[in-house]
Parts: structure tokens; sequence; C-alpha cells
């Protein structure tokens, strides 16, 4: 089973500032790996997949990266609508999983 | 425009059942693996079960394998999750999905259902 480490668990910050969020696998999963918004009360949507691919829609201040057992999710300048939870997810290897959450607060 | 509506949830005690169920409609249900995640009051989400597009392929979180059973009926578009054995860390709101492993920026979620396991 492929566990996926997040962190910080929380991250405060004020808007306009730059977010750097972090996924950690215990295994690699090479690029399968997915990035999820959550706001209270809502379904997670889709930020990125593949590791680095933007989902449609999704403004350009998101970008994901890494590959293997690394994965940095960043928000360039934070809008207030980005404060949420977000999760990773691993796509490569049954039983699926994800990440126990980073939780981006204001400042 | 693509809709999935989960039902079928509620109050149950523990060691009954419930069968979920998640109509789909605006797109082609039968090209799509599904998956059901759920996420208990206050936590994370936590990955349930996945069914392949055809419905031969099924996958389970080892904390439902045994208990919960996915399954599909193309010809009604529609995804289900036969819960059985409930116990109490069952209690979340449980969402169907589409699963796509790679290659795909399609992202359809419902709403959810909850599901309380209590006596």
């Amino acid at each position: 089973e492929i566990v996926l480490t997040q962190s910080p668990a929380t991250l405060s910050l004020s808007p306009g500032e730059r977010a750097t969020l972090s996924c950690r696998a215990s295994q690699s999963v090479r690029s399968y790996l997915a990035w999820y918004q959550q706001k209270p009360g809502q379904a997670p949507r889709l930020l990125i997949y593949d590791a680095s691919s933007r989902a449609t829609g999704i403004p350009a201040r998101f970008s994901g990266s890494g590959s293997g057992t690394d994965f940095t999710l960043t928000i360039s300048s934070l809008e207030p609508e980005d404060f949420a939870v977000y999760y990773c997810q691993q796509r490569y290897d049954w039983p699926l999983s994800f990440g126990g959450g980073t939780n981006v607060e204001i400042k | 425009e693509v809709q999935l509506v989960e039902s079928g949830g509620g109050l149950v005690q523990p060691g009954g059942s419930l069968r979920l169920s998640c109509p789909a409609s605006g797109f082609t249900f039968s090209s799509y693996a599904m998956s059901w995640v759920r996420q208990a009051p206050g936590r994370g989400l936590e990955w349930v079960s996945t069914i392949s597009s055809s419905g031969v392929g099924t996958y389970y979180a080892d904390s439902v394998k045994g208990r919960f059973t996915i399954s599909r009926d193309n010809s009604k578009n529609t995804l289900y999750l036969q819960m059985n054995s409930l116990r109490a860390e069952d209690t979340a709101v449980y969402y169907c999905g589409i699963y796509i492993q790679t290659g795909s920026n399609e992202d359809y979620w419902g709403q959810g259902t909850l599901v309380t396991v209590s006596s």
C-alpha cells in the first residue's frame, strides 16, 4: 500500500503570497499523481493530473511538479478563493490513496 | 451538463446494510471507470472502491473489503455501492466520481450522500 504524506498540515498565508505544498509517497508513483482542492461542503475539484498538467479551467497560478516520490503544488499568488484544503492522490497502484491534506488558511 | 446524483444514504444501525446509487447523465457512462470516495466528518478524503468501465474489474480499500460491493448497470447509467456489516467508522459523506488513471483532465463528482452508522 502506498502512503502519501502531505506537509505542512496547515499553511497560514496572506492573499498575494506564494504557497508551496508538499506530497511525499512511500514508494515511487512515477507521475501518476493528482492534486485536488476542496472547500467546505463541496466535492473535491481536480487541479492537477499526471503530476504537472493543469485541469480544464484551472488558473495558471496553480502548478504541479515532481515525479517518483516527491511532488509539489505551488500557488504563485494566493487569491481569496484559494483558501481551502488540498489533497494529493496517487493513481499508480491499487489501492488508490489520498494524502492527509494541507489546509491553506488566511493568516 | 454532466450530473452525478448520489442517493441512498441515511441512518443505519451498526451491523446493518445500505445500498448507495449514483445515476449519471451528460456523458458516456459506459466508457468510464467509476469510483466511490468517502469523507468522515472533519476528516480527509478516503478512496473506497473503483470499478472498470465494463464492470469486470473491481478494487477495494482494505477497510471495506469483504463488506462493500461496487457494481454498475451500464444500461441504466448507474453506479452502486452495497454496504454490509456497517460500522461506526463507516460514517461519512460518500461521493461517486469518474476514475481516469492518466492523460485526462476530466473530473466529474456528485454532491455526496451522508451515511451515519449509529445505534
